[in-house]
């Protein structure tokens, strides 16, 4: 069974930081990740997708990298900004479309 | 484009009460999602449908719960009855399923507060 974990469950980072969100996955069989934004009481906003076949993503001031021999994925968030603060999830998928999520991880940008 | 709608936004019920909750997905998307989402945690799939049909519903608890997308496009999925441990956000997310390249959206979710 896929578990997908999230390190840190929290962050609380000085506006301008350049921030790291870490995802840990069990299988390594993927066919892709997703990292989404969750707002406080909203549904989840999909911010990037990494193919199986690929190792990174970009979007603006995200970066989302993939290494599925380690089981990892990281997010990257450069010159984070107040607006930024929110739950933020990643997402395994697996054969047949299914995702398994993590718990996320609550970031907080202080101005 | 629109996104995926879901309706009601909030939802409160007693105990033992049915409740409906229903999603119109993205336009072209074939694969719908419900989701449940327990306060603090990721989504958990509810059940999958392709189209018309149910191709993944291994995690709906049959007992109680059910759903339909009987065109092909919206979706209801409906509980009863309800009992306390129902209380979550509901997620609707579609996709238009191309493989690897299979990004899912999802609605803003209902909230069900079981009572």
């Amino acid at each position: 069974k896929q578990e997908v974990t999230q390190i840190p469950a929290a962050l609380s980072v000085p506006e301008g930081e350049n921030l790291v969100l870490n995802c840990s996955f069990t299988d390594s069989a993927i066919y892709n990740l997703q990292w989404f934004r969750q707002d406080p009481g909203k549904g989840l906003t999909s911010l990037l997708l990494i193919q199986s076949s690929q190792r990174e993503q970009t979007s603006g001031r995200l970066n989302a990298s993939l290494d599925k021999s380690s089981g990892r994925s990281t997010l990257y968030i450069a010159a984070s900004q107040p607006g930024d603060s929110a739950t933020y999830l990643c997402a395994v998928g697996v054969r047949g479309s299914r995702l398994t999520f993590g718990e996320g991880t609550q970031l907080t940008v202080n101005p | 484009e629109a996104g995926v709608v879901q309706s009601p936004r909030y939802k409160i019920i007693e105990k033992k009460q049915p409740v409906a909750f229903w999603c119109n997905p993205i336009s072209g998307h074939n694969t719908l999602y419900w989701y449940r989402q327990n306060l603090g945690q990721g989504p958990e799939l509810l059940i999958r449908y392709e189209n018309e049909e149910a191709v993944d519903d291994s995690q709906l608890p049959k007992d109680r719960f059910s759903a339909e997308r009987l065109k092909g496009v919206d979706s209801t999925l409906k509980i009863q009855p309800a009992e306390l441990g129902d209380s979550a956000v509901y997620l609707c997310a579609s996709s238009s399923g191309t493989g690897d390249k299979d990004e899912q959206f999802f609605g803003p979710g209902t909230r069900l507060t079981v009572l």
